[in-house]
């Protein structure tokens, strides 16, 4: 079974900072991976999706990067503002099911709690 | 307008009592997907639907009923609501892009059972 962890649970920051938040998971069979953003009591927001061939998506201040091998996922913020406070989610597939029968069964992380202060 | 949507927003109901949580998306997205977000287990698939009367079970699906006559809506069912299913529920679409399609979340519905 996937297992997906979020490291660190939360984050708080001076606005300005570069900032780096962690995602792994068990199974490195995945054919790819998603960051999601949360806002408190909203629903989730896409940010990036990475493809199993690609290492990298960059979309403004965001770059994703990911590493099948070692089951790792991070996403950068660059110069983070007040208005990046939210919690940031990554989730995987099944392991290679391309076939479309368990599509969209994603596994979640915990998330991680950002908080930038002005 | 466009999107995904979710009714009600908030509801409280009691033990035992049979509740339906409504999802409808406008951009005729073949699949459709039920989670429920908990503090300490983070979102859950319930169900998810990928076509017109085609769904299959996710990892939590015990005591929920879900139905898809029509693409644009996938009703969710507590047939007899209990305590442990108070949670935070979201409704979601999904293209059939396999490796590009992300997938849209509704803002999700707030249940607490008494």
């Amino acid at each position: 079974k996937q297992e997906v962890t979020q490291i660190p649970a939360a984050l708080s920051v001076p606005e300005g900072e570069n900032l780096v938040l962690n995602c792994s998971f068990t199974d490195s069979a995945i054919y790819n991976l998603q960051w999601f953003r949360q806002d408190p009591g909203k629903g989730l927001t896409s940010l990036l999706l990475i493809q199993s061939s690609q290492r990298e998506q960059t979309s403004g201040r965001l770059n994703a990067s990911l590493d099948k091998s070692s089951g790792r996922s991070t996403l950068y913020i660059a110069a983070s503002q007040p208005g990046d406070s939210a919690t940031y989610l990554c989730a995987v597939p099944p392991r290679g099911d391309a076939g479309g029968t368990s599509y969209g069964k994603l596994t979640f992380g915990q998330g991680t709690i950002l908080t930038v202060h002005p | 307008d466009a999107g995904i949507t979710q009714s009600p927003r908030y509801k409280i109901t009691e033990t035992g009592r049979q509740v339906t949580l409504m999802c409808h998306q406008t951009w005729s997205h073949s699949y459709m997907f039920w989670y429920r977000q908990d503090l300490g287990h983070g979102l859950r698939l319930i169900y998810y639907s990928a076509a017109a009367d085609i769904t299959d079970k996710g990892e939590v699906p015990d005591g929920y009923v879900v139905s898809r006559s029509k693409t644009e809506n996938f009703p969710l069912t507590l047939e007899s609501a209990t305590r442990s299913q108070t949670s935070v529920y979201f409704c979601a679409s999904g293209g059939q892009g396999l490796f590009t399609d992300t997938q849209y979340f509704g803002p999700g519905t707030r249940l607490t059972v008494l």
